[in-house]
């Protein structure tokens, strides 16, 4: 079993649609989690960054973190065809060393 | 632009052969991580230096081999290639020795045939 578990789509969803995308995670430890952002042929980015649970909204994108369930959520609100890209999801121990572990995405396309 | 800058961007090579990949992190970063990314594993840690000390190690292979030099450039050797070596290297850096923020370059095509 990955320490990390993500659906890999793809998910296609029409132009202004509320997308939910999700990770499942089964080390306890965790505290760090983090979403990014990775267009085709480019370097992941990062979206969204989260410390233990709760939830955390910017703009259009809210980050969820269920840490009783180990499960992390991304919204997008009002979604775009510029939101076309692969999620993925990452989380840390933190503490003295940062070793992420990652999810292995979810392909998401907004249809115009 | 994140500020991190990796060369080659694509890197054809034969099997047997070695590579090395280069990386310069963004300016003030003083760790510089490397992630192995295919498309039935995913982005996968190898190895993470700070400040020019191997501070976290991955899923390395012994074939493979990284440092950091004095002006924080880092380099990824990769020697002995197999088909299966072929993927997308990235480099990332951050701020700190774990800061949880990283910020990736654009990648490394390597294709091994």
């Amino acid at each position: 079993q990955k320490e990390v578990e993500q659906d890999p789509g793809p998910l296609s969803v029409p132009e202004g649609a509320i997308v939910s995308l999700n990770c499942t995670y089964s080390n306890s430890a965790f505290q760090y989690f983090m979403w990014y952002r990775q267009y085709s042929r480019k370097g992941p980015e990062l979206l969204m960054y989260t410390y233990s649970s709760g939830n955390k909204e910017d703009g259009r994108f809210t980050a969820q973190v269920d840490k009783s369930s180990k499960y992390i959520s991304l919204f997008i609100r009002d979604s775009q065809p510029s939101d076309s890209a692969t999620y993925l999801c990452a989380m840390t121990l933190g503490g003295a060393t940062n070793k992420l572990i990652f999810g292995t995405g979810t392909l998401l396309a907004v249809q115009p | 632009d994140s500020g991190v800058t990796q060369t080659p961007k694509h890197l054809i090579t034969a099997t047997g052969q070695r590579v090395t990949l280069r990386c310069s992190p963004r300016s003030g970063d003083l760790s510089v991580y490397w992630y192995q990314q295919s498309l039935d594993q995913g982005l996968q840690f190898l190895i993470q230096y700070y400040n020019g000390e191997e501070r976290a190690k991955g899923n390395i292979l012994e074939r493979f081999s990284a440092q950091q030099f004095p002006d924080l450039h880092s380099e990824l050797n990769l020697s002995s290639l197999e088909l299966g070596d072929s993927a997308l290297y990235f480099c990332a850096s951050s701020s700190g020795p774990a800061n949880e923020k990283l910020f990736f370059g654009s990648g490394t095509q390597l294709s091994v045939l």
